[in-house]
């Protein structure tokens, strides 16, 4: 079946820390591939999205890399701020409008 | 981006009673409208897709009955959990989407059953 699967948190940094959030999928087919992003209070944004292999998304000063060959979809921002601290989703979609979600990361940064 | 409006945020209702949960689009009109279901530490799990106008289409395993949702304008949405259950305390979601365009979230209403 199709799925995601992505790190565990809480992930708690310091601010200007590198960050990378792991997010592997299993799809039959060639999905797309998205990271969504919770702030506490608010509905999940979209953050970023890459449609096909080698693809590189980018917002915000995150960036995620579509790797076919490893199934992957990292997460990573270079210099991590206290306003970043938020929940991460990686999701994938098959040609329709329906998302499979992972099961989130909460990122924690502290000044 | 657009603005999707969840309603109520947080709600706590006794056992055996129905609670109604409102999902708005507040400045475009909504094709479609998705309803997801988050258990603590897993993923949002797709319950239904619905199209203005239309039955709403369940995803396996979700009972139809129980988890009321009708969509009968273009903006407006709504899931009615129907004789509540401790079992059905969850993290609700829904999305809506413009055809071709993302999907909008809600900002999600955590429903307990007491």
């Amino acid at each position: 079946g199709n799925s995601v699967t992505q790190m565990e948190g809480p992930v708690t940094l310091s601010e200007e820390a590198f960050l990378t959030i792991n997010c592997t999928y299993t799809a039959t087919g060639y999905p797309s591939l998205f990271w969504y992003v919770q702030y506490p209070g608010e509905g999940l944004q979209l953050l970023l999205k890459a449609t096909k292999a080698d693809d590189k998304g980018s917002n915000k000063g995150f960036e995620a890399t579509y790797r076919k060959e490893t199934t992957s979809f990292h997460l990573e921002k270079g210099s991590v701020q206290v306003s970043d601290s938020a929940v991460y989703f990686c999701a994938l979609s098959l040609d329709t409008d329906k998302l499979i979600f992972g099961t989130g990361t909460r990122l924690q940064v502290f000044p | 981006g657009a603005v999707v409006s969840q309603h109520p945020s947080r709600v706590i209702c006794k056992s055996g009673t129905s609670v109604k949960i409102e999902c708005r689009s507040l400045d475009f009109q909504a094709t479609t409208m998705f309803w997801y279901r988050q258990f603590p530490k897993q993923s949002l799990m797709l319950m239904a897709t619905s199209n203005e106008g239309s039955k709403a289409t369940y995803e396996q395993g979700v009972e139809k009955d129980k988890f009321l949702i009708n969509h009968a304008s273009l903006t407006l949405s709504t899931l009615t959990v129907t004789s509540a259950h401790p079992e059905d305390s969850s993290f609700y979601i829904c999305s809506a989407t413009r055809t071709g365009d993302e999907a909008f979230f809600g900002q999600g209403t955590r429903l307990t059953v007491v």
